[in-house]
């Protein structure tokens, strides 16, 4: 188990407002990934960073930003939420270069 | 880039059949392939990973998957399931530090 926990775990929000979820990480893992899930697309990576204030974009990173201030905490912000977000957000970490990931519980976002 | 395809979205077998599940993968050189299981309301749990060398590649829950190359594929296989088995599955590739998943097979078990 990589120590991995998100907060928060379910969030219902307004069409708008910003929103941040919390990945944290109790080793030292240099790669921290953000996913999101819908039905019928699998996970689809948003964001990831390979290094403290390192980040880059993934498939779908419209509408998100991240940031990476010390090695255990990666942030995900919604700056205006919509409809399209509500999802379910996943955080991985890995533990080598080769691409070996393990995941977060997820957090349920609800935008209403 | 790379991309993965995973044929079936769902897939129903008896408790105690075997199971096999596919997975085609496109990528211009040595993937680095994964399958990952999802039970309901959870995050993601590695089966399973491809790196190099033998081609079958033993995982945890008894569960087994063989690289081909010339087919392009890494598809699952468990001799026999149990209704413990009902989940999502997920393959991946890795490379360039990131992994691209597949849509997922839904797995239903039936007494």
């Amino acid at each position: 188990d990589a120590g991995i926990t998100q907060s928060p775990r379910h969030k219902v929000t307004e069409t708008g407002t910003p929103v941040t979820l919390r990945c944290h990480q109790t080793e030292n893992h240099r790669y921290m990934y953000w996913y999101r899930q819908d039905p019928g697309h699998g996970l689809r990576l948003i964001h990831y960073s390979y290094g403290v204030k390192d980040t880059d974009k993934g498939e779908v990173s419209d509408g998100y930003s991240v940031s990476r201030s010390k090695t255990e905490d990666f942030l995900l912000t919604l700056e205006s939420a919509t409809s399209s977000q509500t999802s379910v957000y996943f955080c991985a970490l890995a533990r080598s270069q080769n691409n070996e990931q393990f995941f977060g519980p997820g957090t349920r976002l609800t935008v209403l | 880039a790379q991309s993965v395809t995973q044929p079936d979205i769902h897939i129903t077998v008896s408790e105690g059949a075997s199971l096999e599940l596919r997975c085609n993968y496109s990528y211009g050189a040595t993937p680095y392939l994964f399958w990952y299981v999802q039970s309901p309301g959870q995050g993601l749990q590695l089966l399973l990973k491809y790196f190099s060398g033998d081609t079958l590649v033993q995982g945890i829950k008894g569960f087994e998957a063989e690289f081909k190359r010339s087919q392009s594929s890494f598809n699952l296989r468990k001799p026999s399931v149990h209704w413990s088995d009902a989940a999502e599955y997920f393959c991946a590739v890795g490379a360039n530090e990131k992994l691209t998943f597949g849509t997922g097979t839904r797995l239903t078990i039936i007494p």
